[in-house]
């Protein structure tokens, strides 16, 4: 069974500032995991994905993220903070064959002036 | 890239009657589909899994037979929200999965307003 945590739901940080939303996961085989971006009354948007290649993932918009076996996480950073990133932000497990698909609670990220 | 149109984006409808929301995968096939309910301010729930040509698999407490979901083409799955009632009031996101990509990718949204 898979399952994901974010930790914070909500992350307040100053613009030009290093952006890290937390994401832990449990699976029993190894996982896809994927960043999910929410802006108000909207749909999602994929930010970026690992699926079993290079463990250091690079997205859009300046994000990445780092799968750590070890650890269990797949934390999100980008390095300076935009006002247009405030948003919604979300952790996702798909299983090896995407019969199923958990998302974590969410982090909203506010972005200070 | 890859698109997934949900539709009807709004939608209001009386309590009692039925409302079917349809999630279509616009470039790619998708075999799975899954159906999510959010609650504002909440995170997805998934509520059930639809794979083409076959049954859906349901979350736990979630009904089946107020949730109808079909699965008829590869790049087609209906939500039929049965005898509606306000608390089903809510936002509803598809997403499919393209194989070639791995990836899930995400519908605009629905919400369903139940009056």
């Amino acid at each position: 069974a898979q399952s994901v945590t974010q930790l914070g739901s909500h992350v307040s940080v100053s613009e030009g500032a290093l952006v890290l939303l937390r994401c832990n996961y449990s699976s029993s085989v190894p996982p896809y995991l994927f960043w999910y971006v929410q802006y108000p009354n909207q749909g999602l948007q994929l930010l970026l994905k690992y699926t079993s290649a290079a463990t250091l993932v690079k997205g859009i918009n300046g994000f990445e993220a780092e799968f750590k076996k070890s650890e269990t996480s797949f934390h999100l950073t980008k390095p300076s903070a935009h006002m247009s990133d405030a948003a919604e932000y979300f952790c996702a497990v798909g299983s090896y064959n995407f019969n199923k698909f958990y998302f974590g609670s969410g982090t909203k990220l506010n972005v200070k002036p | 890239g890859a698109v997934v149109s949900q539709h009807p984006s709004r939608v209001i409808c009386k309590s009692g009657t039925s409302v079917k929301i349809e999630c279509r995968s616009l470039d790619f096939q998708a075999t799975t589909m899954f159906w999510y309910r959010q609650f504002p301010k909440q995170s997805l729930m998934l509520m059930a899994t639809s794979n083409e040509g076959s049954k859906a698999t349901y979350e736990q407490g979630v009904e089946k037979d107020k949730f109808l979901i079909n699965h008829a083409s590869l790049t087609l799955s209906t939500l039929t929200v049965t005898s509606a009632h306000p608390e089903d009031s809510s936002f509803y996101i598809c997403s499919a999965h393209d194989r070639s990509g791995n990836t899930i990718y995400f519908g605009e949204g629905s919400w369903l307003t139940v009056v």
